[in-house]
């Protein structure tokens, strides 16, 4: 079975600092999908980020980007120049194609001014 | 705007007392799901669906029902609800099928439930 794991409960980084949250999955299948998802205080579930297994090139979105390792399957999400308003609950998920859409326990990270 | 609409955003309800979250979204998807939030816990997947009249079990779906009756909605049932229950719910669409399961999720807004 696919899991999804945040080894990384709670992290901080100063304001315009860059910060890295990371996240470990095990899978055997080959082709298959990973996220990144942002849950501010307001609680709504935000995609950050996305990356398809078969792209080499990893995901970069403005600030945001990935470190996606295949072969160690990791996939760490980096946040460069952080802002107060990045301050969130953030959820790494991997999706199979099917059905399986397995989120891990997400990292809180915090932003200090 | 494409959304998935979630209801109610709070409700607090009785042991016992049959309660339905609905669901609804206006982008066609085929897949929708719904999680629950629990501190710690992360998003558990309840129940998904498919398509239409297609649906099955996901991580922790005793307690729980649903159907999926029409494409766009998918209400999550709790026919006798108990204090375990007390969490933080979201329902959730994406296409699927060849190029879209590379797309994620859209969220509902979620329901905080308290069963007291």
């Amino acid at each position: 079975a696919q899991t999804v794991t945040q080894s990384q409960p709670e992290m901080s980084v100063q304001e315009a600092e860059t910060v890295t949250l990371s996240c470990t999955y095990d899978t055997s299948e080959s082709d298959y999908y990973l996220f990144w998802y942002k849950q501010p205080p307001s609680r709504q579930m935000i995609l950050v980020i996305r990356q398809e297994a078969y792209k080499q090139q990893n995901a970069t979105e403005n600030r945001f980007s990935v470190n996606f390792q295949k072969a160690a399957k990791s996939f760490s999400l980096k946040i460069s120049d952080s802002q107060l308003g990045d301050a969130a609950m953030y959820f790494c998920a991997y999706r199979s194609r099917g059905y399986k859409y397995i989120f891990g326990t997400g990292t809180r990270l915090k932003v200090l001014a | 705007e494409a959304q998935v609409t979630q209801n109610p955003r709070y409700l607090i309800t009785v042991t016992g007392k049959k309660l339905t979250v609905t669901c609804s979204q206006n982008m066609n998807h085929e897949y929708m799901s719904w999680y629950r939030q629990d501190p710690g816990l992360g998003l558990r997947q309840i129940y998904y669906s498919m398509n239409v009249e297609v649906t099955d079990k996901g991580d922790v779906p005793e307690g729980y029902k649903v159907s999926r009756k029409e494409k766009r909605n998918f209400p999550l049932i709790l026919e006798s609800p108990s204090p375990n229950q007390t969490s933080l719910y979201f329902c959730a669409s994406s296409s699927s099928g060849t190029g879209g399961y590379s797309y994620g999720y859209t969220f509902g807004s979620g329901t905080r439930l308290t069963v007291v």
